[in-house]
């Protein structure tokens, strides 16, 4: 069975720190999909990034990045020099594509990452 | 601009009493999707539907229906058979169903019970 643990129910920093948010996963599958989302206080979830299980490159997008080791299961995340506007509830995601539209989708539970002035 | 509108926002429900959430999406995605947050909780999925005038059971589908007669909209029935409703209701949509698709959602409906 597929799994997602995000440990870290609550951080809360300090603008301008750098946080990185943890992702552990658990899949039996060889190919596989991460992704994270971010959902702010408006409620609404928005697509952050999409990793697939073949290509453990670290990608950057502006103050973004992310940390993908299959060796350790993990997909991190991290925010440089965060910013109030970072405040949000994160979460990392799981898909096992089998072909077709058997597959399965697991959230994480999510960190509330608070960002104080 | 594109995108689902979920209504209402917010929304009572008496002991007892079904209830309607509303999910319409203008992007033209094949696939609709009905997850409900919990706090503290991930999501976990209702039910989905990859296209018209078909749908699937999720992880929790007991005490809630759905239908999809047309593209755009794909409303949740929250029936009296669901014993605990108070959650945060995420209505999302993607192209086709597949595992490698991003999802798109609204921005959900909050239901109390009174």
């Amino acid at each position: 069975a597929q799994k997602v643990t995000q440990a870290q129910t609550e951080i809360s920093v300090v603008e301008k720190e750098d946080v990185t948010l943890d992702c552990v996963y658990e899949t039996r599958d060889t190919t596989y999909y991460l992704f994270w989302y971010k959902q702010p206080p408006s409620g609404e979830l928005v697509f952050l990034i999409r990793r697939n299980s073949f290509d453990e490159q670290n990608e950057i997008s502006g103050r973004y990045s992310w940390n993908f080791q299959k060796s350790t299961s993990s997909f991190n995340f991290t925010i440089t020099a965060s910013q109030v506007v970072d405040s949000a509830v994160y979460f990392c995601a799981l898909s096992e594509d089998r072909g077709g539209s058997n597959y399965k989708l697991t959230f994480g539970k999510g960190t509330l990452l608070t960002v104080n002035p | 601009d594109g995108g689902i509108t979920q209504s209402p926002k917010y929304l009572f429900r008496k002991e007892g009493q079904n209830v309607t959430l509303s999910c319409e999406q203008n992007l033209n995605h094949d696939a609709m999707y009905w997850y409900r947050q919990d706090p503290g909780q991930g999501l976990r999925l209702i039910y989905y539907s990859q296209i018209v005038n078909d749908f699937q059971k999720g992880d929790i589908a007991e005490g809630y229906s759905v239908s999809r007669e047309k593209k755009e909209s794909f409303p949740l029935t929250v029936t009296s058979a669901q014993k605990n409703p108070t959650a945060f209701y995420l209505c999302a949509s993607s192209r086709p169903d597949r595992g490698y698709e991003k999802l798109f959602f609204g921005s959900g409906t909050q239901l109390s019970v009174l």
